[in-house]
């Protein structure tokens, strides 16, 4: 079974600072991939970043980038420079292939504080 | 990316009644579509994986005969809350996703904006 972990509830950062976002994952596949979501008060789901399990260089999306520690199965989100906009719900989320759904992790309620 | 649009964005209803929403993929066809229940501060939880022109496949615990879903056409599925009741007010969200299988990628499944019901 494949289950995501995110042992953050809730994270304070300050305006400009960048925060780490952590995320564990536990599967048993060889192929995945790990995606990160922004969900703001809105509801929306906004994709931010994506990494392929063998994807050998961590992703980056502008201010985002992911650290990806495959041997310790970990997916944690930096995000640079925070902005006050930044404060949302994050979610890690993982499929593996062949169809398979998307398992989200519990969230982490990002406030960045002025 | 690919634009997923749901119909309505808010709704309220009386107790005892049907609610359709309705989940549009606007520029793509969509093999499969999700459709995920959401509680506040809680996480995403899928309630039903659809394809176009079969039955629904129901997570566990998800009763399909109050939750109806329909995947008529490759850019259309329906979810109807059948006597919905309070305890069914939630956030609704969907998703299509345009590869069924293969590896992930970063562009393969879309997000609509989300249903929010509210059962009095």
């Amino acid at each position: 079974a494949q289950k995501i972990t995110q042992t953050q509830p809730g994270m304070f950062v300050q305006e400009k600072e960048a925060v780490t976002l952590d995320c564990t994952y536990d599967t048993s596949d060889q192929s995945y991939g790990l995606f990160w979501y922004k969900q703001p008060s809105s509801g929306e789901m906004i994709f931010l970043i994506y990494q392929g399990s063998y994807d050998e260089q961590n992703a980056t999306e502008g201010r985002y980038s992911l650290n990806f520690q495959k041997a310790r199965k970990s997916a944690n989100l930096v995000i640079s420079a925070s902005q006050l906009g930044d404060s949302a719900m994050y979610f890690c989320a993982m499929r593996a292939s062949y169809g398979q759904n998307f398992v989200f992790g519990p969230g982490t309620r990002l406030s960045v504080l002025p | 990316g690919a634009v997923v649009s749901q119909h309505p964005s808010w709704v309220i209803c009386k107790s005892g009644t049907s609610v359709k929403i309705e989940c549009r993929s606007l520029d793509f066809q969509a093999t499969t579509m999700f459709w995920y229940r959401q509680f506040p501060k809680q996480s995403l939880m899928l309630m039903a994986t659809s394809n176009e022109g079969s039955k629904a496949t129901y997570e566990q615990g998800v009763e399909k005969d109050k939750f109806l879903i329909n995947h008529a056409s490759l850019t259309l599925s329906t979810l109807t809350v059948t006597s919905a009741h309070p305890e069914d007010s939630s956030f609704y969200i969907c998703s299509a996703r345009v590869a069924l299988a293969g590896v992930p990628s970063y562009n393969e499944q879309f997000f609509g904006p989300g249903t929010r019901l509210t059962v009095l």
